[in-house]
């Protein structure tokens, strides 16, 4: 149980187009998702934390616009690369609370973004 | 594959009592190894990583020694306190060649006063 699906696994696109990265729980209700970036070989970044219908709370430094999140149901959570440039590549990796807080966290297996 | 096998949970101990969380882990090469923490309502943290083989990594009072011998990273605490109350995981980093992050399941750890 507790699964978080993370679509695509791997995305190339050119410059300036958007991206869309989904994230869903399959057998539970999320409602807390967390979307983290990383970059190879180091630690990862929190980027925002996602409450299903409301709006995405930033760290500092993240520009929201750049990077749209929609919680728009208990299942599912989306991070939008807007205008994406080369310097967007990444590791892009989302978790889901499962419950409560202190319930725990399971992970999605992550999209690597290359934007060419 | 990476793998990373991180001891179950939960775990709950009085305060100021010495904390043990294993980590094994598989991969190939030497990665850096990480252990985060995640305080309730709150996105992951770093809280301490090792680059290579024999490394210690510290931080509040946390520490974990990069031990290629027993491929193990194992987090210690000499005395916990009520705020350390968290989830903890062990994690390999992004790696290019594997196309993910490799995360332990999270041990979830409670400190009574």
């Amino acid at each position: 149980g507790a699964v978080v699906s993370q679509h695509p696994s791997r995305v190339i696109c050119k410059s300036g187009t958007s991206v869309k990265i989904e994230c869903r729980s399959l057998d539970f209700q999320a409602t807390t998702m967390f979307w983290y970036r990383q970059f190879p070989k180091q630690s990862l970044m929190l980027m925002a934390t996602s409450n299903e219908g409301s709006k995405a709370t930033y760290e500092q430094g993240v520009e929201k616009d750049k990077f749209l999140i929609n919680h728009a149901s208990l299942t599912l959570s989306t991070l939008t690369v807007t205008s994406a440039h080369p310097e967007d590549s990444s590791f892009y990796i989302c978790s889901a609370q499962r419950g409560r807080q202190g319930s725990g966290y399971t992970f999605g297996s992550g999209t690597r973004l290359t934007v060419v | 594959g990476n793998s990373v096998t991180q001891m179950e949970g939960p775990v709950t101990l009085s305060e100021e009592a010495f904390l043990t969380i294993n980590c094994t882990y598989t991969a190939t090469g030497y990665p850096s190894l990480f252990w985060y923490v995640q305080y309730p309502g709150e996105g992951l943290q770093l809280l301490l990583k090792a680059t290579k083989a024999d490394d210690k990594g510290s931080n509040k009072g946390f520490e974990a020694t990069y031990r290629k011998e027993t491929t193990s990273f194992h987090l210690e605490k000499g005395s916990v306190q009520v705020s350390d109350s968290a989830v903890y995981f062990c994690a390999l980093p992004y790696n290019t060649n594997a196309g993910k992050s490799t995360f332990g399941d999270g041990t979830t750890l409670t400190v009574k006063p």
